[in-house]
């Protein structure tokens, strides 16, 4: 088992419509949570960033925490076509290590 | 600007070749990494610093080698013992190891 999964898609989903992103990981001690967006040859930029169980929203963007069931997900509402690219995932495990998913790749369809 | 600047952008390596990527910070950044991306793949470590002079093995370190004299600086040298160097290397700092990572730009290496 992957320390942290992610579908690897791609997620085709329609322009306007929201599209959900999930993760799961596999250290129950893990702290922090984070999602980064990476356009086709460039370098992964933080979107959002989560500590605690629950929902955090920023803009057009929402990030969920379940420690129990260890996921984390991330919506974004309104899609727009400027979405598409690949969303990581990452987890700060036990150990202080921070370990990244193989992404999900994701397409706005106008 | 503060950030985090990787030279060169791309980079080309004859065979049995050593190799140094450059990065670096100004955001006064404590921790340093570096990673690997190959097509289609997430994330590898190759090597991270927590501290000046200090670095660890992540977990692809064979053939490469890092090191941090300054804090500000963290060059990667790939080597010739790499066998499968071509990829997308990525450097990033952030300002401890529990927080969130900012990467540079980038240096695509590729073995002609």
């Amino acid at each position: 088992q992957k320390e942290v999964e992610q579908n690897s898609g791609p997620l085709s989903v329609p322009e306007g419509a929201i599209a959900s992103l999930n993760c799961t990981y596999s250290d129950r001690g893990s702290q922090s949570f984070f999602w980064y967006r990476q356009y086709s040859g460039k370098s992964p930029e933080l979107i959002m960033f989560i500590y605690s169980n629950g929902d955090k929203e920023d803009g057009r963007f929402t990030a969920q925490l379940n420690k129990a069931s260890q996921y984390v997900s991330l919506l974004i509402r309104d899609s727009q076509p400027s979405d598409s690219a690949t969303y990581l995932c990452a987890v700060t495990n036990s150990n202080y290590q921070l370990i990244w998913g193989a992404g999900t790749k994701l397409i706005i369809k106008p | 600007d503060g950030g985090i600047t990787q030279s060169p952008k791309y980079l080309f390596r004859k065979e049995g070749q050593n190799v140094t990527l450059s990065c670096e910070q100004n955001l006064n950044h404590d921790a340093m990494y570096w990673y690997r991306q190959d097509p289609g793949q997430g994330l590898r470590l190759i090597y991270y610093s927590q501290i000046v002079n200090d670095f660890q093995k992540g977990d692809i370190a064979e053939g490469y080698s890092v090191s941090r004299e300054k804090k500000e600086s963290f060059p990667l040298t790939v080597t010739s013992a790499q066998k499968n160097p071509t990829a997308f290397y990525l450097c990033a700092s952030s300002p401890d190891i529990y927080t969130e990572a900012f990467f540079g730009q980038g240096t695509r290496l590729t073995v002609v």
